[in-house]
């Protein structure tokens, strides 16, 4: 239990559709990272949010988008969905910016784009 | 351009035994090392990590070992256990400014046989 918790935990969408993925932060974690993980591989970055701000973003197209809200809760976006954007999305909070704090990972949404 | 590699995509230990679960990395700036543990069907686990200024950290049944000439760090498992089996994920640090972003390898599928 790590107390990072993510909605939906699965969805299905078309191609061509938008999407959006939420994640409530461990209570005292102000930094909220998403991470998209394909199959057999490893996570791969997208974007960190770090107070409300971006802070930091993968090589992921513009279409992927997030927000982080003031109680530290974030979404992701996903617009125009292709078939290459079906993975695990994982999000990660951790308790500052300062690189080396532990990040801890939600359980993940499984978006399947038909 | 792969810059955490684990290669061994699998690893069958008897229980009971030593589990030796490898990672090689390229970029140098890496500073901070993290093992993750995930099941399926659940978000990675924080398991151990390793700041670049050590060689060895150790945590219960858990060993990482650092070897930053060799790019090489190492996860042990002694005991290992039938609950232990689970993808093993490397992950590495830059620690650029205040981003968290951690690249990750592409997993080792441990199996534990009783």
């Amino acid at each position: 239990e790590t107390g990072v918790t993510q909605s939906p935990t699965h969805l299905i969408k078309t191609r061509g559709q938008q999407v959006t993925l939420r994640c409530s932060s461990q209570s005292g974690h102000n930094t909220v990272s998403w991470y998209q993980q394909a199959l057999g591989q490893g996570p791969q970055f997208i974007f960190q949010y770090y107070r409300e701000e971006e802070n930091g973003r993968g090589n992921f197209p513009p279409r992927f988008s997030g927000l982080q809200f003031p109680n530290y809760s974030s979404e992701l976006n996903v617009n125009a969905l292709e078939l290459d954007d079906s993975a695990l999305y994982l999000c990660a909070s951790s308790p500052g910016g300062v690189a080396g704090n532990t990040i801890y990972f939600g359980e993940g949404s499984w978006l399947t784009v038909v | 351009d792969q810059q955490v590699k684990q290669n061994s995509p699998s690893l069958s230990v008897q229980e009971g035994r030593i589990s030796i679960l490898n990672c090689d990395y390229t970029n140098s700036m890496f500073d901070y090392f993290l093992w993750y543990k995930k099941y399926p069907a659940e978000g990675p686990t924080f398991l151990i990590s390793i700041s670049s200024i050590k060689d060895k950290n150790e945590d219960g049944r858990f060993t990482v070992f650092l070897n930053k000439s060799a790019k090489h760090l190492s996860l042990h498992i002694v005991p290992s256990q039938p609950g232990d089996s689970a993808v093993y994920f490397c992950a590495a640090s830059d620690g650029g400014g205040a981003t968290n972003k951690l690249i990750f390898g592409t997993g080792t599928l441990l199996a534990v046989q009783p």
